[in-house]
């Protein structure tokens, strides 16, 4: 079945420091594949996404391509902000296909960024 | 834009009581969801419902169950709560198309 995989948490950097968050997944087709972000006491909301591969998805200066040759999703970011501190999870989904009554999701990783 | 609102945010339960968590959204959303959110669990989903008068279990469906009597709504309940569903849930919904999720800010459920 399908799965996400991202990098284990948690993980502290200093502001400005470069960021790279891992997610690889596993699935059929061709799945969307999603970043979402939590702040603290809020729910989730989309940070980028990528419907098809080689897209790059980005928002708030956070960067991730759609590489179907190595199943990955990673999560970049060039100088990260103490306002950046939540957790984000990696996500796929297929619209419309087989298996589109759900996302699965990886167990997130918890980012906190120190001035 | 309201967009995905879960009542009540908090709550405090005994062990055998029940209760239920309300999702309302105001998107015209086709599915809805539930989740529950454990510390080093990520998200897993309770139950879903692709539609007005259906509903389907996820990965953790016991000792929950939901409705979507409305379109808009769709309710989670917990007939006789038990410590091990002291948790934060979350309800979300999106369309069909883009397969974007729209979240709620969560419900925090604590069972004593």
């Amino acid at each position: 079945g399908d799965s996400v995989t991202q990098m284990e948490g948690p993980v502290t950097l200093s502001e400005e420091a470069f960021l790279t968050i891992n997610c690889t997944y596993t699935a059929t087709g061709y799945p969307s594949l999603f970043w979402y972000v939590q702040y603290p006491g809020e729910g989730l909301q989309l940070l980028l996404k990528a419907t098809k591969a080689d897209d790059k998805g980005s928002n708030k200066g956070f960067e991730a391509t759609y590489r179907k040759e190595t199943t990955s999703f990673h999560l970049e970011k060039g100088s990260v902000q103490v306002s950046d501190s939540a957790v984000y999870f990696c996500a796929l989904t297929h619209p419309g296909g087989a298996g589109a009554n759900n996302l699965f999701f990886g167990t997130g990783t918890r980012l906190t960024v120190i001035p | 834009n309201a967009g995905v609102t879960q009542t009540p945010k908090f709550r405090v339960l005994k062990t055998g009581q029940s209760m239920t968590l309300l999702c309302a959204q105001d998107m015209n959303h086709e599915y809805m969801y539930w989740y529950r959110q454990d510390p080093g669990m990520g998200l897993r989903l309770i139950h879903y419902s692709v539609g007005e008068g259906t509903t389907a279990k996820g990965e953790v469906p016991d000792g929950y169950n939901v409705s979507r009597l409305k379109k808009q709504n769709f309710l989670l309940g917990l007939e006789s709560a038990a410590p091990s569903q002291t948790s934060v849930y979350f309800c979300a919904s999106r369309t069909s198309v883009t397969g974007e999720l729209f979240f709620g800010e969560g419900s925090r459920l604590t069972v004593l």
